[in-house]
């Protein structure tokens, strides 16, 4: 069966820290990969998504950045952390035949200070 | 574009009263629709889904049916327990799209 790893679990940071989070999936292969945002009060925000190794379509515009090294590792990552970064950040895997359904991971709450 | 509106919450109920979280949403063509819950710190869980019109997908006593006419799939449960609390997430994808768009959520308290 497929299982989904989110690591670490929680995160605090400081304001101008570098972030790198991350996320791997194992039991199938070439999946479609996501990092979702989740702050308080502002529900679900997809940040990036990925179809394959090193291809990343990016969402929204702003101070993160996510790579995808390996087939089943997705990495989103940071070199300056803002205060409005802290948040809930979950990723997602779906088969690469198209996203239904996707399974989400444990997640990692990062908080910036 | 695509959008799916859940009612706001919170709502609070007391254990096993009945439960009904309204979902509609707006897409072209024919999605799939699905609802995940969110118990409290942890990720999303897919609770059920639905890929066709009249579908009705089901888990733990949770039921939704794909209502193309009215553009809905309510959340429906007869009778809701203590460990039901949590957000629950309305979602739709679109065929060929690699994006699934969501709902704000609607958390659930359930009292004793």
């Amino acid at each position: 069966s497929q299982t989904i790893h989110q690591w670490p679990a929680t995160l605090v940071q400081p304001v101008g820290s570098p972030l790198s989070l991350e996320c791997t999936v194992e039991g199938t292969s070439n999946p479609n990969l996501y990092w979702y945002r989740q702050a308080a009060g502002r529900g679900l925000q997809l940040l990036f998504y990925s179809v394959g190794i090193g291809q990343i379509s990016s969402e929204v515009p702003q101070n993160l950045s996510a790579s995808r090294p390996q087939d089943r590792q997705f990495i989103l990552s940071s070199k300056k952390l803002l205060l409005s970064d802290s948040g809930f950040y979950l990723c997602a895997w779906c088969p690469s035949s198209g996203g239904v359904p996707q399974y989400f991971g444990p997640g990692t709450r990062l908080l910036v200070l | 574009g695509n959008s799916v509106t859940q009612m706001e919450g919170p709502v609070t109920l007391s254990e096993e009263a009945f439960l009904t979280i309204n979902c509609t949403y707006t897409a072209t063509g024919y999605p799939s629709l699905f609802w995940y819950v969110q118990y409290p710190g942890e990720g999303l869980q897919l609770l059920l889904k639905a890929t066709k019109a009249d579908d009705k997908g089901s888990n733990k006593g949770f039921e939704a049916t794909y209502r193309k006419e009215t553009t809905s799939f309510h959340l429906e449960k007869g009778s809701v327990q203590v460990s039901d609390s949590a957000v629950y997430f309305c979602a739709l994808i679109q065929g060929g799209s690699e994006k699934l768009v969501f709902g704000k959520g609607t958390k659930l308290t359930v009292n004793p």
